[in-house]
């Protein structure tokens, strides 16, 4: 049982170019959020699912696409990379918050734009 | 619109003090808090939950408190330790759709 995985753990890209971060968790978990930390900030939702095949925005979803094909994996797109998306990204995954004690978290990944 | 926020940036106890930490929402429809501990360099961890029918929950040495009337939060930390230095967020969910909102976050420094 690994929980939460996200990779890569660092990554430089040059504005305009697009990657994909990667999260899997392999707990059978329903929800995943994407969130990104700006320093002496608190986390801000991009993007969250509550299923496979489903999801929706976050309060910062712009300059971001996610799909989830899978419950297991959440990738989350940049698709033209800007200096104002760097930052350090968190992907966390939960049970239906009914029946859990909240949403386990990867231990992020660090993006810098140039 | 929602907003989850805390009253003070930084605190500083000394070791073996207790330690509280505030915390104050505003979406009046959140049924359920988490309180989060994020080390240097590390993803939040998960310290303690409650929902908004209950106004009291411990765990251990780690006490949350809710107070819905006037929409505030409370982390308290027992005998706060060295390892207890780190940064505390409080998160709020309201409804079903599993979108978790957090809070600025209250840096605890502890002294020994």
């Amino acid at each position: 049982n690994a929980g939460v995985t996200q990779t890569p753990k660092f990554q430089v890209l040059k504005t305009g170019q697009s990657m994909t971060l990667q999260c899997a968790q392999d707990m059978n978990h329903e929800y995943m959020s994407w969130y990104r930390q700006d320093p002496g900030m608190g986390l801000r939702l991009i993007h969250y699912s509550v299923g496979a095949g489903i999801t929706d925005q976050g309060e910062v979803p712009n300059g971001y696409n996610v799909s989830r094909s899978t419950t297991e994996d959440f990738p989350l797109r940049l698709l033209s990379a800007a200096p104002s998306q760097t930052s350090v990204y968190f992907c966390a995954s939960s049970y239906s918050l009914g029946k859990t004690l909240g949403y386990t978290f990867g231990s992020g990944t660090r993006l810098t734009v140039v | 619109g929602e907003s989850v926020g805390l009253h003070l940036p930084t605190l500083s106890v000394q070791e073996g003090d207790n330690s509280i930490i505030n915390c104050a929402y505003s979406n009046s429809a959140s049924d359920y808090f988490i309180w989060y501990k994020q080390e240097s360099g590390k993803g939040p961890q998960f310290i303690i939950d409650i929902r908004s029918n209950m106004d009291k929950r411990q765990g251990q040495r780690v006490t949350v408190l809710l107070n819905k009337t006037v929409k505030h939060l409370s982390l308290q930390i027992a005998a706060t330790q060295p390892g207890d230095s780190a940064v505390y967020f409080c998160a709020e969910k309201g409804g079903n759709t599993g979108k978790l909102i957090f809070g600025q976050g209250t840096t605890l420094q502890v002294k020994p």
